[in-house]
């Protein structure tokens, strides 16, 4: 297993635009986090699900954001009509249930809105 | 709701010096865990070491090991014989409601 992969690593893209990125979990890990990160900040909790159902969803994920986790493997976070406020690290964790915060996290997409 | 205070935004020590990283946090839970993360420069976070509320002993990887006052709700890390590796940001979090709660974060550098 190569842990957890996000795509793409870097995103440029034009105020006003949609963009989505990509998050591939661990296989065997049935949970899997969004969570956002400001320059400086610690991340910050956007959403998760378990298995296919999405369980949370922070009052930061306003109506432009939504994600996806279909058949429980991948997931994808979309952004719609992005903000210059949107830019900023978007990071992956993935998890067992059983793991009590044992996430193993990915790289991360660094969104610019320009 | 649970909250993590990480007062220290930067620090900086000598390579092979001792360095002690600190945490504040909140929570109305009894048994919990707490974690310390670390993300080095354009990598990814890994976990550091983890702390299970309900065990009196600390918790010791390696040169890593926490101080945890459950009482004042402390959690410091103790980094000894600091490497240059160690240059990071470091994370404190704890458990709340099925996700992480994170602090803002101590930027760590290590000088050779």
């Amino acid at each position: 297993d190569t842990g957890v992969s996000q795509n793409p690593r870097h995103k440029i893209t034009k105020r006003g635009q949609n963009v989505t990125f990509r998050c591939d979990p661990i296989s065997e890990h049935n949970r899997l986090y969004w969570y956002r990160q400001t320059l400086g900040q610690g991340p910050e909790f956007l959403t998760y699900f378990q298995n296919e159902a999405q369980l949370e969803k922070s009052r930061l994920l306003s109506d432009r954001f939504s994600a996806e986790r279909p058949k429980g493997s991948f997931s994808t976070l979309e952004i719609q009509r992005t903000e210059q406020g949107d830019s900023a690290m978007y990071l992956c964790a993935s998890s067992r249930a059983s793991t009590v915060g044992g996430y193993t996290f990915g790289s991360g997409t660094r969104l610019t809105v320009v | 709701a649970q909250t993590v205070t990480q007062s220290q935004p930067e620090m900086s020590v000598q390579e092979a010096e001792t360095v002690t990283l600190s945490c504040t946090y909140d929570t109305s839970e009894n048994n919990y865990y707490l974690f310390w993360y670390k993300q080095p420069p354009s990598r990814q976070m890994i976990l550091v070491i983890r702390q299970e509320a309900y065990k009196q002993q600390n918790a010791t990887e390696n040169r890593f090991s926490v101080n945890f006052q459950k009482a004042a709700k402390s959690f410091s890390l103790k980094i000894s014989d600091s490497q240059l590796g160690d240059t990071a940001m470091y994370f404190c979090a704890l458990p709340g409601a099925q996700k992480l709660v994170f602090g803002q974060g101590t930027r760590l550098t290590i000088n050779p």
